[in-house]
């Protein structure tokens, strides 16, 4: 168990511009979440995805955003044309499905974006 | 709607003394809860959780959390405070009508003193 593994660990880009996340679950974890923490909060649902579906999209989840999992493995997610309060914390999750719903989530150390 | 509260921003503890990190949730149904422990710039580590079963739920780092129905709470204790427990504390509840997502709590902030 390698654990939840996110890509970069930190990104600092110009307003405007679009910025890609990489998050490697743990490899049997069949279900994958992206959360947001901004400073002095918890985290907060953007989406879901079990195997290569993705099944939820919170309402924070605006049009510039998009999440991959092409293949039920990594995933991705992509924000274009980024804004100030794009900044934050995004944080990966993983954990194993339906029949297994007891078991917890577990996290990355995250990506952590700053728009200057 | 499903949410926990966590009504103290920080909590101000001497090494060596027993701890409390207090939770109370608000939801339809059984609740699912859990308490997570974020370090600086570090994602989330799970601590404990409760589904069912007995009120008193031990976790790691020999943390417990206690469960009580009547007062909709689910605080965090632990015996005996270490220094190395100052951290970031959350609380969460498990959304149960969707994905499971997890529904979390604005976060106490654990300072142990030497």
């Amino acid at each position: 168990d390698t654990g939840v593994s996110q890509d970069p660990r930190h990104k600092i880009t110009k307003r405007g511009q679009n910025v890609t996340f990489r998050c490697d679950p743990i490899s049997e974890h069949n279900r994958l979440y992206w959360y947001r923490q901004t400073l002095g909060q918890g985290p907060e649902f953007l989406t879901y995805f079990q195997n290569e579906a993705q099944l939820e999209k919170s309402r924070l989840l605006s049009d510039r955003f998009s999440a991959e999992r092409p293949k039920g493995s990594f995933s991705t997610l992509e924000i274009q044309r980024t804004e100030q309060g794009d900044s934050a914390m995004y944080l990966c999750a993983s954990s194993l499905g339906r029949e297994r719903v007891n078991q917890p989530q577990h996290f990355g150390d995250g990506t952590r974006l700053s728009i200057l | 709607a499903q949410s926990v509260a966590q009504p103290e921003d920080q909590v101000n503890v001497a090494e060596g003394n027993p701890l409390t990190v207090k939770c109370t949730y608000s939801v339809s149904g059984n609740p699912y809860l859990f308490w997570y422990v974020q370090y600086p710039n570090r994602g989330l580590q799970f601590l404990l959780k409760y589904i069912t079963g007995d009120n008193l739920v031990k976790g790691s780092y020999g943390f417990e959390a206690e469960f009580n129905k009547s007062q909709t709470s689910f605080h965090l204790k632990k015996p005996s405070a270490l220094v190395s427990d100052s951290a970031l504390y959350f609380c969460a509840v498990r959304d149960m009508y969707n994905t499971d997502k997890l529904i979390f709590g604005t976060g106490t902030r654990l300072q142990v003193f030497p």
